[in-house]
Parts: structure tokens; C-alpha cells; sequence
């Protein structure tokens, strides 16, 4: 998919272990997104970024913590995993606020046990 | 699949039919709508998107409507193929706004 790559693809880790998604991208886009995917709710924003070290809550941010040190990169951290943390994150990317030459990575399918 | 067992509403179609994928919205204050297809295994994926100062637009087999009196998007497909399989997803925003909210999905089924 258009230069958008999450790692890991899957993993598996026990509760209250801290765990790392990050987001790579080659499209210099300035806008950055976590999105979560859950049975019955769709996608749901979880953090994102317009910018170097420019970052704001989403819809559901409470557990988790992003940082974006340089364009690339946009990691999210889930400092204490809990089993409600169980879930197929999305990392997208937009070329401006409006939404335009937006793109989805695969996901990351993430377990907490 | 990455859709992870959605409970989600279902649409069954024959090929060669056409399918009609509701959606409604809830903010008032959204003017830019997109549609996005998710198969299995994989990101959402753009398909067409509408602003609100219009009422259709038109892809390549995809027409988006939009009703903004009842906040009501469809998606039209024509001549649903077994490759349109999948979930489907509106999605809104507005000015000033950095977010884009989805909607729940909808599952299309496509039998030959």
C-alpha cells in the first residue's frame, strides 16, 4: 500500500506489559492517525499527529500515548497493555487536514492475555 | 481477517446486480463524506468521496448520494462483481476538524 508500513503485524503480550505499534511512512504526508477496530463500533480514533511533536487525543485515548520525533514515524505506546487493549490497530496518513491522498495501512492485530 | 468477526449489518447480492449500501450520519456540521471498502486481511481503502454543496458523484461503477435534510449517504454499485465483497464504511468530517469519524460498516455479500 502507498508507502504506509505498520510493524509488528501481529503480536501476542500479557497484561501489564508495555507494548510499542509503530507507523512508517514515505509519502511525507504531515498528517498521522491511530485508529483501533473493534467488533460493533467500526474504527475509532485513538491518537494523531499534524506535525513533528504535534499530537492530540482522539475519541478514545485514554491508555495510550503517541509520540512523532520526526515526519516517518508515528509510534503508539500502551504503557500497562490491558485485555481491553485487545484489537486490530490502523495507522493512516493524510496529506492535509482535509483528508485528501489519505491511506490506511494493513493493521496490526494486537492480543492482550 | 483483520475485520475481526464485525457483527455487522449484510447485504447479499447476486452478480451482475446492483448493490445500495445505506448510510446515515449524525453531525450536521459535516461537509466532507468518503466511502471506503475493507476486505479482509486490510486497510480501508478510498473508494469515492462527496462534499456537502453536492448532491451525487459519480466513479467508475460507484455513485455516492448524499441527503443532508435526513443526513443520509448511499453507495451505489453497478454490476456487483465477487471482487466488491467486503465492508463497507462511510466516513465523516468537517472544517477545522482533524478527525474523521466512521460509521459501524456494512458487510457486502456478493454470490454468483
Amino acid at each position: 500500500d502507498a508507502g504506509i508500513t505498520q510493524s509488528p503485524r501481529h503480536k501476542v503480550t500479557e497484561t501489564g506489559t508495555p507494548v510499542t505499534l509503530r507507523c512508517h511512512q514515505t509519502e511525507n504526508h504531515r498528517y498521522m492517525y491511530w485508529y483501533r477496530q473493534d467488533p460493533g463500533h467500526g474504527l475509532r480514533l485513538i491518537h494523531y499527529s499534524y506535525g513533528v511533536k504535534d499530537t492530540d487525543k482522539g475519541e478514545v485515548s485514554d491508555g495510550y500515548s503517541v509520540s512523532r520525533s520526526k515526519t516517518e514515524d508515528f509510534l503508539l505506546t500502551l504503557e500497562s497493555a490491558t485485555s481491553s487493549q485487545t484489537s486490530v490497530y490502523f495507522c493512516a496518513i493524510s496529506e492535509d487536514q482535509g483528508w485528501t491522498e489519505a491511506f490506511f495501512g494493513q493493521g496490526t492485530r494486537l492480543t492482550v492475555v | 481477517g483483520e475485520n475481526v468477526g464485525l457483527h455487522l449489518p449484510t447485504l447479499s447480492v447476486q452478480e451482475g446486480d446492483n448493490s445500495i449500501i445505506n448510510c446515515a450520519y449524525s453531525n450536521s456540521a459535516s461537509d466532507y463524506f468518503i466511502w471506503y471498502k475493507q476486505e479482509s486481511g486490510k486497510g480501508p481503502q478510498f473508494i469515492i468521496d462527496i462534499r456537502s454543496n453536492m448532491d451525487k458523484r459519480q466513479g467508475q461503477r460507484v455513485t455516492v448520494l448524499l441527503n443532508k435534510t435526513v443526513k443520509h449517504l448511499s453507495l451505489q454499485i453497478a454490476a456487483t462483481q465477487p471482487g466488491d465483497s467486503a465492508v463497507y464504511f462511510c466516513a465523516e468530517t468537517y472544517v477545522n476538524t482533524d478527525k474523521l469519524i466512521f460509521g459501524t460498516g456494512t458487510r457486502l455479500q456478493v454470490f454468483p
